[in-house]
């Protein structure tokens, strides 16, 4: 166990549709990032939460968001879903400047 | 968007071989440049890291050699086992307040026994 926990570890969902992914930190690490893995792109930075705050933006859609509430976690959400969306996104946390973890990984799979 | 450049994207060594996987970045800006393994199913685990004012760094059968002239840098696995059958992504990190990573492509690792 990484000590970052994502959930749901699968999602099968419609076109279309709406769904939220969610990202507890390991306990103490302030910033938070999000990444999406799919096979013909690799790792790509969405966006990254710092204590609440928006920190940095990457190749994230307009179609999806993300928050990080009082308590750290963060959510990621994903609306009007398109088949292209279906991959693996990944929550990091950072401690420090370099003590990167990752988590395990929510699958989404767009039908 | 400033990329990492990973090569090969495939790689087959023999048990008890020597794997090389290379990377090269474009953003002068990195100061951390961390190696990931990343098992099937499972998050991208940090395996080893250096920063650019060394030139290479060894951690039991894992070596990163650091090239900063050249912006390029490599990892060596000695002795590689089936065990390390895995993908591995080279990154690089800035020194801007957001920290995040710019990942290589990643490279498919097989070790035949």
């Amino acid at each position: 166990d990484s000590g970052v926990t994502q959930t749901p570890k699968h999602l099968i969902t419609a076109t279309g549709q709406r769904v939220t992914l969610r990202c507890s930190p390991r306990s103490g690490d302030l910033s938070v990032y999000w990444y999406q893995q799919s096979l013909d792109q690799g790792l790509q930075f969405l966006i990254q939460y710092y204590n609440g705050e928006e920190r940095a933006k990457g190749n994230i859609l307009e179609r999806f968001s993300a928050q990080q509430f009082p308590d750290l976690h963060s959510e990621l959400n994903l609306s009007s879903l398109e088949l292209g969306d279906s991959a693996l996104y990944f929550c990091a946390s950072r401690r420090g400047d370099y003590g990167y973890t990752f988590g395990s990984g929510t699958r989404l799979t767009v039908v | 968007q400033q990329q990492v450049k990973q090569s090969p994207q495939s790689l087959i060594v023999q048990k008890g071989g020597i794997s090389i996987i290379n990377c090269a970045y474009e953003n002068t800006a990195f100061d951390y440049f961390p190696w990931y393994q990343q098992f099937p199913g499972k998050g991208p685990a940090l395996l080893i890291a250096i920063r650019p004012d060394v030139s290479e760094k060894k951690e039991g059968r894992f070596t990163i050699s650091f090239n900063k002239s050249a912006k390029q840098f490599s990892l060596h696995i000695m002795d590689s086992q089936p065990g390390d059958s895995a993908t591995y992504f080279c990154a690089g990190s800035d020194s801007g307040s957001a920290r995040q990573l710019t990942f290589g492509s990643g490279t498919q690792l097989t070790v035949l026994p």
